[in-house]
């Protein structure tokens, strides 16, 4: 079975700055993708950016983006230029890539909570 | 544009008494997702759907039961509503497709206390 760490359960950042919130994952599959979700007080389930695994290239989104280490099972998020919407609960998430599983269920981290400082 | 539509949002019940929560969802999704969410826990994945009158257990099944006799609909039932079930529920769904990584659409979540 797969798992999903952040070991960050809050984080702070002053407005402007940068901030990187971490993930580490276990898996044996060669094959998956990867999300971070945001979860602002609304509870509203925000999807943040995506990955997929065979994919060298770290994927972004404007001020978002990842640094990808599939050998060292590793997928942090960087919020560039942080804004006080970026406050909120971030998660990290894996889904197989495998189409025999069955379904794409999400398997998430416990989740870091991100205050941005004014 | 609905995508999931989660109901009801809120509700208070005693211990032992039941219910059901309804997922709705109009994109015509082929799998549909049940999870809950707890202080400090993640989303944790309760039972799942991959078509219409199948279901499977997740991760924390326990005290819960589900049914999909409508593709677009799922829904969640609590037979006797215990305390530890406080919790925040989600419903999720997406395409069968796996080559395309298609993300999950979520509801925006029951909140649900048993007294």
């Amino acid at each position: 079975a797969q798992t999903v760490t952040q070991s960050q359960p809050e984080m702070s950042v002053q407005e402007a700055e940068t901030v990187t919130l971490s993930c580490t994952y276990d898996t044996s599959e060669s094959d998956y993708y990867l999300f971070w979700y945001k979860q602002p007080p609304s509870r509203q389930m925000i999807l943040v950016i995506r990955q997929e695994a065979y994919k060298q290239q770290n994927a972004t989104e404007n001020r978002f983006s990842v640094n990808f280490q599939k050998a060292a099972k590793s997928f942090s998020l960087k919020i560039s230029d942080s804004q006080l919407g970026d406050a909120a609960m971030y998660f990290c998430a894996y889904r197989t890539a495998y189409s025999g599983a069955g379904s794409y269920q999400l398997t998430f981290g416990k989740g870091t909570k991100l205050s941005v400082i004014p | 544009n609905a995508g999931v539509t989660q109901t009801p949002k809120f509700r208070v019940l005693k211990t032992g008494q039941s219910m059901t929560l309804l997922c709705a969802q109009d994109m015509n999704h082929e799998y549909m997702y049940w999870y809950r969410q707890d202080p400090g826990m993640g989303l944790r994945l309760i039972h799942y759907s991959v078509g219409e009158g199948t279901t499977a257990k997740g991760e924390v099944p326990d005290g819960y039961n589900v049914s999909r006799l409508k593709k677009q609909n799922f829904l969640l039932g609590l037979e006797s509503a215990a305390p530890s079930q406080t919790s925040v529920y989600f419903c999720a769904s997406n395409h069968r497709q796996a080559s395309d990584f298609q993300p999950q659409h979520f509801g925006d979540g029951t909140r649900l206390s048993i007294l």
